[in-house]
């Protein structure tokens, strides 16, 4: 699985958007971009992914550069449950399935 | 939230004892993994299932077994407990097989701690 740089930490007003940086130029052809949060002392919880194109959901929106080595992950109007982890991953789905280690991640502060 | 159920939530155990942590899930995915999360290291893959009585190691094996007998349950051992291990567990399900496209759902996680 490609690796995946994050920033260590951002900060964002409440009512704005967050919007959630994340390289990876190594990135395969056949590879994912998965978006995925925690919130403290719970289970990562599943956001989004794309290939190629951009995805939105009831969650969040997704943005994939057209080269497809970074991706910003857009919170559009942050709330202060929105404060988290968030993990970005690359991965093609293998014969093992999941298996993918998660980095360190971006820890997003909402501030009111 | 998908149904997954990990049991115990909480442990303190004493070093050198057996520990079984236990996954449970209703919604007949072929994949369980076990995850450890610690501070600086984010989710390390300790184990992994792709089906009943088929399993492999991932990046973090060492000290650490698994069984799974039926599709629902997925069970962890640490044999013989260390102060290393002191950590939380996460379990995870997904569909993926080669080449799909598909998300994983984590439990809510398992505080283990050894003295």
């Amino acid at each position: 699985d490609a690796k995946t740089t994050q920033p260590t930490s951002m900060d964002c007003a409440e009512g704005r958007a967050a919007n959630l940086p994340c390289n990876h130029s190594t990135i395969s052809g056949n590879e994912y971009v998965y978006w995925y949060r925690q919130i403290h002392s719970q289970g990562p919880q599943y956001i989004i992914h794309g290939l190629k194109n951009n995805e939105t959901n009831e969650m969040a929106s997704l943005i994939i550069t057209e080269d497809r080595k970074s991706s910003t992950l857009i919170l559009p109007h942050a709330t202060l449950r929105d404060t988290a982890v968030y993990y970005c991953i690359v991965r093609v789905g293998l014969g093992g399935g999941f298996k993918t280690i998660f980095g360190a991640g971006t820890r997003l502060f909402v501030k009111a | 939230d998908a149904g997954i159920t990990q049991s115990p939530r909480h442990k303190v155990t004493e070093t050198g004892t057996p520990v079984t942590l236990r996954c449970h899930q209703t919604e007949n995915h072929r994949y369980m993994y076990w995850y450890r999360q610690d501070p600086g290291h984010g989710l390390r893959l300790i184990h992994y299932s792709y089906g009943v009585k088929d399993t492999d190691k991932g990046e973090v094996s060492d000290g650490y077994s698994v069984s799974r007998s039926k599709t629902e349950d997925f069970l962890l051992t640490l044999e013989s407990a260390t102060s290393s291990q002191t950590s939380v567990y996460f379990c995870a399900i997904s569909e993926a097989g080669l080449g799909e496209n598909t998300e994983a759902f984590f439990g809510q996680g398992t505080r283990l701690t050894v003295v």
